[in-house]
């Protein structure tokens, strides 16, 4: 059992559609990130939020953490082909190290 | 600034062959972590270290041992590779720990047990 629970796993969307992805879990972390992995390489940070309820926005990405700071969610607008990866959410409680969700792999096709 | 970089990229191991996978990094950051990440799946902490001398067990140690001599490099062992051993491994550094603080990642080892 994952401690962060990402949905969907899967998703394969037309270019130019709108998705959400979410990060769920029954802890609560002191901040919450979001990083991106395309084949062959390793995760790269997009966004790190840190306080409940607080929206971040990165060009078409709209990133936002739980009132509760339990969950998160990555919503994207437009979705172009070179959205395509792996989006992996990774969660820090006081003084731990990063948790890493399952990721969802995005596919957008032209 | 080359960051964190790990050698080799790919390896094919026969079952009870042992190997080290190399990680370097050049940002003076204290923490450093080693995780693997099985086909589709997220990445699960096998060990970390925050300073040169200092290891402790993540999520899954077993069969796996690591040395922190340096700061900068932070090298994974397997000593009786199994198949179950198969998957990509990420080495990753941090400049503090915790979510405050962006995570640099090499670019990973393909490791094949056959």
């Amino acid at each position: 059992t994952q401690l962060l629970e990402q949905s969907p796993q899967f998703l394969s969307i037309q270019e130019g559609e709108n998705l959400t992805v979410y990060c769920n879990s029954s802890s609560v972390f002191s901040s919450l990130q979001w990083y991106r992995q395309e084949p062959g390489e390793g995760p790269v940070l997009l966004v790190t939020v840190v306080t409940g309820g607080e929206v971040k926005k990165l060009k078409r990405l709209t990133f936002q953490f739980g009132d509760a700071r339990k969950d998160s969610s990555l919503h994207i607008t437009a979705a172009q082909p070179g959205d395509t990866g792996l989006y992996l959410c990774a969660g820090a409680r006081a003084g731990n190290m990063l948790t890493f969700g399952g990721g969802t792999r995005l596919m957008v096709k032209p | 600034n080359a960051g964190v970089t790990q050698t080799p990229k790919f390896r094919i191991l026969k079952i009870g062959q042992s190997m080290t996978l190399q990680c370097t990094q050049d940002m003076n950051h204290n923490y450093m972590y080693w995780y693997r990440q099985d086909p589709g799946m997220g990445l699960k902490l096998i060990y970390y270290s925050v300073g040169a001398g200092i290891t402790d067990k993540g999520e899954v140690p077993n069969g796996y041992n690591v040395s922190r001599s340096t700061t900068e490099d932070f090298p994974l062992r397997l000593e009786l590779a199994a198949p179950s051993q198969t998957s990509v491994y990420f080495c990753a550094s941090t400049y503090l720990t915790g979510g405050n603080t962006e995570a640099f990642f090499g670019q990973g080892t393909r490791l094949t047990v056959v």
